[in-house]
């Protein structure tokens, strides 16, 4: 699975928008772009998944450059309840090979009033 | 719809003995993953399990292993403990592997001290 460098903290006022960025310059065409989350002291929560076209749901939006080397997560108006633990995660979507996550050291991103 | 439960939250072993850590995942998923989550190494991929079969396994040493059953709920154990098992260990379930939206349902993880 490609590796991934996000910064290591970020900060963010209640309300704005939270742009994280990520870059995976060595993934490979079938690889897709996953990001996860983790609040202090709970497992991860999935949050969204792209291969190259831009997604949006319920809780952000994920822009991926187009030649794949980056991302973005974007959460709208961000709450203090968002502050967490950011992972970006590439890896295979082939079915049958396996739910193994490589994670990364993510970006610890915390809102403030 | 019960997220994935993850039995005992919280232990306290010595070294030299062993631990045992259930999961039971969400109703349908067949499933399921462990990761060691620590201050040092942060999250790293134990194993995976489906339809009772070990279909993946990170690179850990042999003192830790795992079990899937019918109902696909899931136990792992670790021999012979050692200080640096002291870790959270969290239980990850999905209908299936590597399907390709890639989403795990995580537990809030067992917390293992090895005094």
């Amino acid at each position: 699975d490609a590796k991934t460098t996000q910064p290591t903290s970020m900060d963010c006022a209640e309300g704005r928008a939270a742009n994280l960025p990520c870059n995976h310059s060595t993934i490979s065409g079938n690889e897709y772009v996953y990001w996860y989350r983790q609040i202090h002291s709970q497992g991860p929560q999935y949050i969204i998944h792209g291969l190259k076209n831009n997604e949006t749901n319920e809780m952000a939006s994920l822009i991926i450059t187009e030649d794949r080397k980056s991302s973005t997560l974007i959460l709208p108006h961000a709450t203090l309840r968002d502050t967490a633990v950011y992972y970006c995660i590439v890896r295979v979507g082939i079915t049958g090979g396996g739910n193994k996550l490589t994670f990364g050291t993510g970006t610890q991103l915390k809102v403030e009033l | 719809k019960a997220g994935v439960t993850q039995t005992p939250r919280y232990l306290i072993k010595t070294r030299g003995q062993q631990v045992t850590l259930s999961c039971s995942p969400i109703s349908g998923h067949r499933s399921v993953s462990w990761y060691q989550q620590t201050p040092g190494q942060g999250l790293q991929f134990l194993f995976e399990y489906f339809s009772e079969t070990q279909r993946n396994k990170g690179n850990f040493p042999g003192r830790f292993s795992g079990r899937q059953f019918s109902n696909s709920r899931s136990e792992m154990n670790v021999s012979t403990l050692e200080l640096g098992d002291s870790a959270l260990y969290l239980c990850a379930s999905s209908l299936a592997p590597a399907t390709n939206t890639g989403e795990l349902f995580f537990g809030e993880g067992s917390r293992l001290t090895v005094l």
